[in-house]
């Protein structure tokens, strides 16, 4: 079982419709959750940061994180063309010695 | 401006002609890493950094080499570079490992090896 399970979409969706992209994870020992966003021809950076269980939101984003069911979940409301992207979740445990582990990442395609 | 640097961002080359990627970071990182972004693969893991001096295998790092002379440089190296390394190239840097803090990127390179 891989450690991080993502839809690789692609995903298509109107201009103002509401998203949801998911993660599924198997390492209880994770405690660190964040999503990033990769552009066309570009790096990924980072979006979202959580850390532990509970949900975070940040303007039209929003980050939840079900420790329970291993699963997170980001939420894109109102979209817009320029969220057209790739996202990748990412997990990671304590630092020390462990790296993060990226989902393969959601191509996401809003329409005007 | 805090950034991650890489160069070159595009080459084409052939097979078994040695070559550098380089990198570099203006944050004091202590953590570096490079990756490989295929289709349908997702991000892979090549190479990590904990310190200077100190690197360790990702996942895939058959064919790479890397050094970490310098806390800011962490250049990765292909001696023998063949077709199925043919790629885009990510280097990344951060606080610390782990999640704990954010991991910049790099603006990648895309490689092809004829």
């Amino acid at each position: 079982q891989k450690e991080v399970e993502q839809d690789p979409g692609p995903l298509s969706v109107p201009e103002g419709a509401i998203v949801s992209l998911n993660c599924t994870y198997s390492n209880s020992a994770f405690q660190y959750f964040m999503w990033y966003r990769q552009y066309s021809r570009k790096g990924p950076e980072l979006l979202m940061y959580t850390y532990s269980s509970g949900n975070k939101e940040d303007g039209r984003f929003t980050a939840q994180v079900d420790k329970s069911s291993k699963y997170i979940s980001l939420f894109i409301r109102d979209s817009q063309p320029s969220d057209s992207a790739t996202y990748l979740c990412a997990v990671g445990a304590d630092s020390g010695y462990s790296t993060l582990t990226f989902g393969k990442g959601t191509m996401l395609l809003v329409s005007p | 401006e805090a950034q991650v640097t890489q160069n070159p961002r595009y080459l084409i080359t052939v097979t078994g002609k040695k070559l550098t990627v380089t990198c570099s970071q203006n944050m004091n990182h202590e953590y570096m890493s490079w990756y490989r972004q295929d289709p349908g693969l997702g991000l892979r893991q090549i190479y990590y950094s904990m310190n200077v001096e100190v690197t360790d295998k990702g996942d895939v790092p058959e064919g790479y080499k890397v050094s970490r002379k310098e806390k800011r440089n962490f250049p990765l190296i292909l001696e023998s570079p063949s077709p199925n390394q043919t790629s885009l190239y990510f280097c990344a840097s951060s606080l610390t490992s782990g999640g704990a803090h954010e991991q910049f990127f790099g603006p990648g390179t895309r490689l092809t090896v004829l």
